[in-house]
C-alpha cells in the first residue's frame, strides 16, 4: 500500500535557523506531491506542488522543495525561518490517474522569536 | 482565490443523534469533494470522495450507512455522521477540486464533532 512518512515529527528552531523537513513515500509510479501548511485555528494551504520537471520547486513564503526520485524523497526547505512560520506541515502525494490524497503524519514547527 | 467553507465548525452532540456538516465552494464549481477525518496527533484519512450528482466512494473500512455523503450540487457536499458516538468523536475535514484539474485542492476550515 501507498504511504507517506514525515520523520520529524516535532521541530523547534530558533528565527533565522535553515529548516528542512523530510517526506518519503513508497510508490513505483508516477506520483504528484505536495506540501500543505496549517496555522494554528487556520485550514490547510497549499505552499507548493511538484507535477513534473524542473525537481526543485519554489513556493509560496520562501519555501522550496526538492523531488529526489530515486529517495522517493520530496523534503520542504526553507533558508531562514519566522516566527510565523509556527504551524503543522503536511506532505501528500497522489497518484498519477487517481485524485486521491495520502497524507504524512505531519510535523509541528515551533520557531521561537 | 478558492475558498471553501465547511460548517459547523465545532459541534456538541448526544450519542444516539445525528450531525450533518456542510462543506461549500464559494467561487468555484466543485466536481469532485472529498471528507477526511483526522484523529489526534495522525494525519488526514481519506474517508470518502464525492462526485457531483453520483454516489459517493467510500474508503475501505469507512461504514457508508454511518457516514452519509450528498453531493447535490457544483457547490455543496455534505457528510451526515448518522446514529453518533463517541468514538466518531474527531476532526471532519473536506477538500474541492475545481473542474478535472489536479491542481492542489482547496481544504474547508475543519469541523470539530464532539459525541458525549
Amino acid at each position: 500500500a501507498q504511504s507517506v512518512s514525515q520523520h520529524n515529527h516535532h521541530v523547534i528552531l530558533s528565527e533565522a535557523a535553515s529548516l528542512e523537513l523530510g517526506c518519503n513515500y513508497s510508490y513505483g509510479g508516477t506520483v504528484n506531491l505536495f506540501w500543505y501548511v496549517q496555522y494554528p485555528g487556520q485550514h490547510l494551504q497549499l505552499l507548493l506542488k511538484y507535477f513534473s520537471g524542473d525537481p526543485l520547486v519554489k513556493g509560496i513564503k520562501g519555501f522550496e522543495a526538492e523531488f529526489i526520485k530515486s529517495k522517493f524523497s520530496f523534503n520542504l526547505r526553507k533558508p531562514s525561518v519566522q516566527w510565523s512560520d509556527t504551524a503543522e506541515y503536511f506532505c501528500a502525494v497522489s497518484t498519477s490517474g487517481t485524485y486521491k490524497y495520502i497524507f504524512g503524519t505531519g510535523t509541528r514547527l515551533k520557531v521561537l522569536a | 482565490g478558492a475558498v471553501v467553507s465547511q460548517h459547523p465548525s465545532r459541534v456538541i452532540c448526544k450519542s444516539g443523534t445525528s450531525v450533518k456538516i456542510e462543506c461549500r465552494s464559494l467561487d468555484f464549481q466543485a466536481t469532485t469533494m472529498f471528507w477526511y477525518r483526522q484523529f489526534p496527533k495522525q494525519s488526514l484519512m481519506l474517508m470518502a470522495t464525492s462526485n457531483e450528482g453520483s454516489k459517493a466512494t467510500y474508503e475501505q473500512g469507512v461504514e457508508k450507512d454511518k457516514f452519509l455523503i450528498n453531493h447535490a450540487s457544483l457547490t455543496l457536499s455534505t457528510l451526515t455522521v448518522t446514529s453518533a458516538h463517541p468514538e466518531d468523536s474527531s476532526f471532519y475535514i473536506c477538500s474541492a477540486r475545481e473542474g478535472r484539474g489536479n491542481y492542489g485542492y482547496t481544504f474547508g476550515s475543519g469541523t470539530r464533532l464532539t459525541v458525549v
